[in-house]
């Protein structure tokens, strides 16, 4: 079965600093990947997700992610992090047929200082 | 192009009571899956209706049913509801037929079972 892991609970940055989350995932085949952001409170919003092709891929808000299949990470990264990022980030993966359903980590906790 | 919405935003039920929640369907869009989100997890696959057929289903137990209507709106029906049903009920739906499939998420809506 697949599962998604982020290592990573919780994670404080100054704001400017880069930010890196964590994602791995465990899949046979290339699976699809996301990227989704929950501001607390709130349903999701789909930041990026990577189906095939180009390994890094670029999302909304200024984030990136890279698939290593190597590593079966998929880390989401942003160069210089703003205090509205504050939030939960939820890696989720499904299998290449595309229908199945999302398949969740636990989430990183955002938190961002001055 | 109107999004993912759900109703209501928030309720309270006693346990063995049941609920009706709501879901339209991003316009365009023909395939609804329904997730729980307990506080602090990754949201959980319920189930998800396609052309008003249940077609996938997780782990949760018959007392969880749904519908999906023509026009492709849903709903999430609970029946004798337990405290630990207490949770963000999140809708998603997406474009079958195209292949890649990515799932847009509503606000939620957020039961407390007391």
């Amino acid at each position: 079965a697949q599962s998604v892991t982020q290592p990573d609970i919780h994670i404080t940055v100054s704001e400017g600093a880069s930010l890196e989350l964590r994602c791995n995932y465990s899949y046979g085949a290339t699976p699809y990947l996301f990227w989704y952001v929950q501001s607390p409170g709130q349903g999701l919003q789909l930041l990026l997700k990577y189906f095939s092709g180009d390994t890094l891929v670029q999302g909304i808000k200024g984030f990136e992610a890279e698939f290593k299949r190597s590593q079966s990470s998929f880390n989401l990264r942003k160069p210089s992090v703003h205090w509205s990022d504050a939030a939960e980030y939820f890696c989720a993966v499904v299998t290449n047929s595309g229908n199945t359903p999302l398949v969740f980590g636990k989430g990183t906790r955002l938190s961002v200082i001055a | 192009e109107t999004g993912v919405t759900q109703s209501p935003t928030h309720l309270i039920k006693t346990r063995g009571q049941q609920v009706t929640l709501r879901c339209s369907s991003q316009s365009g869009h023909n395939t609804v899956s329904w997730y729980q989100q307990a506080l602090g997890q990754g949201p959980q696959f319920i189930f998800q209706y396609y052309r008003e057929e249940e077609n996938g289903r997780g782990n949760f137990p018959p007392r969880f049913s749904g519908l999906q209507f023509p026009n492709y709106s849903s709903e999430l029906n609970v029946n004798a509801l337990e405290l630990d049903d207490s949770a963000l009920y999140l809708c998603a739906s997406s474009l079958r037929g195209l292949g890649q499939e990515t799932q847009y998420f509503g606000p939620g809506t957020r039961l407390l079972v007391l």
